[in-house]
């Protein structure tokens, strides 16, 4: 079993509709990621949470440290968000800031 | 502002050739510096980071190197290519702070 596991693994959806992308996880942690991998291979840094909630314009991330779980909302969908959403966890555990866990991601195709 | 650029943007090399991946970034000091490896249907791993000049920590056994040259520029190298090296390569950055990744690099070793 993956340390970091994210469903569903491919999402289609329709331009308006509310999209939420899940994220749960094994170990320990200090730290966990959600980025944005566009088509062409660029990755963005869209959160990093260690608790709560944070919302940056219609998206919006949380995180349940107890319950080991994530989740990615995304809010009045459009096609430009489409793309692979990668959650990643930074292991309590040591090493650097950079030795994180990924989940394979998650494909969101979002249709006019 | 801070800027990271990478370079080429896609690669074909035959097995058993050289490589040299670079990286830069621009507007930040003493950055925590990564490469990582995407490979086909897997999550990202990391491969190198560096915390400073000359200082390189390896996280898995391979046939690559990595090596940082100057405060911001971090160069991934191999002597002899395989086929399982093929995969998109990212370098990144960050100082107490999320990860900004370049755009990466398309590797296919033919």
């Amino acid at each position: 079993k993956n340390e970091v596991e994210q469903s569903p693994q491919n999402l289609t959806a329709q331009e308006g509709e509310f999209i939420t992308i899940n994220c749960s996880y094994s170990v320990g942690i200090s730290a966990l990621h959600w980025l944005q991998q566009h088509p062409g291979g660029g990755i963005v840094s869209l959160f990093m949470l260690s608790s709560g909630k944070k919302k940056h314009g219609r998206l919006i991330a949380t995180i349940n440290i107890q319950e080991k779980h994530s989740s990615l909302h995304i809010t009045a969908s459009h096609p430009r968000d489409s793309a692979v959403y990668i959650c990643a966890v930074k292991p309590n555990y040591g090493g650097s800031q950079g030795n994180l866990i990924f989940g394979k991601g998650t494909k969101l195709s979002v249709k006019p | 502002s801070q800027t990271i650029h990478q370079w080429p943007a896609t690669l074909v090399q035959p097995v058993g050739s050289p490589l040299s991946l670079e990286c830069t970034v621009e507007g930040t000091s003493n950055p925590n510096l990564y490469w990582y490896r995407q490979a086909a249907g897997r999550g990202l791993q990391l491969l190198f980071y560096s915390v400073g000049i000359g200082q390189i920590s390896s996280e898995v056994p391979q046939n690559l190197s990595a090596s940082r040259p100057q405060d911001r520029q971090f160069i991934l190298s191999s002597k002899k290519l395989l086929l399982s090296d093929s995969g998109f390569y990212l370098c990144a950055w960050n100082y107490n702070s999320p990860l900004h990744f370049g755009n990466g690099t398309r590797l296919t070793v033919t």
